[in-house]
């Protein structure tokens, strides 16, 4: 079946990059996400990239996507204490449904 | 309104009660999605509806849970017989199902079950 993984958690320095991971099962994945969650808040898109695309980039995010390794990265630039989140790496199940399958999330823990 | 709605915001119940949680979704998106988070922890899938097709429930984690959604819009989640492992955060989120699948949240229901 349908697989996101992200590793949990990730602590940088504050100004230094960021940079998260993910690996994803479905090839025909037409939209890759990554959503934004703060603390006591909702998921909110951060941003998103289309599977004919190698990379997107977006003020301080980077999106790089490799389709033939099936890995999907997000770099934060000069990372701010504000960006301390759980990020959410998601893709479309191709199966008819549409349905977005989500990884576990990953803590980015921003420190001085 | 402009966004996905769940009600209510809190929930406290005792242990062996069910409760009802809601969302509205934003009008016009005929995909709808029920999550679940625990305390600290990613998002667990609980079931999925899409238009009129049969839902998706393979993420319910036993036969207390159910959802209903009425009309292609208001869906319903219930738990019956609550037990303290229900305690968590249940998160609503709607989309389309054609051209960008973006899935918009709501802000979710927390549930604690004394």
């Amino acid at each position: 079946g349908e697989d996101v993984e992200q590793s949990l958690f990730l602590s940088v320095r504050e100004g230094d990059s960021s940079v998260i991971n993910c690996t994803y099962t479905d090839s025909s994945s037409t939209y890759l996400y990554w959503y934004k969650q703060e603390p006591g808040a909702g998921l909110q898109l951060l941003t998103y990239i289309f599977s004919n695309m190698d990379m997107k980039q977006d003020q301080r995010l980077t999106v790089l996507l490799n389709k033939k390794d099936k890995h999907l990265s997000l770099r934060i630039a000069d990372t701010q204490t504000g960006d301390s989140a759980i990020y959410f790496c998601a893709e479309t199940d191709s199966g008819g449904y549409n349905k977005l399958i989500f990884g576990a999330g990953t803590r980015l823990a921003v420190h001085p | 309104g402009a966004g996905v709605s769940q009600s209510p915001s809190n929930k406290v119940t005792e242990k062996g009660k069910d409760v009802e949680l809601r969302c509205d979704p934003i009008s016009g998106h005929t995909a709808l999605y029920w999550y679940r988070q625990s305390l600290g922890q990613g998002l667990e899938f609980l079931i999925y509806f899409q238009g009129n097709s049969a839902p998706d429930k393979s993420g319910l984690p036993s036969d207390r849970f159910s959802a209903e959604r009425t009309g292609g819009s208001v869906s319903t989640l219930t738990i019956q017989r609550t037990q303290q492992e229900d305690s968590a955060v249940y998160l609503c989120a709607s989309s389309l199902v054609r051209g960008n699948t973006e899935a918009f949240f709501g802000q979710g229901t927390r549930l604690t079950v004394v």
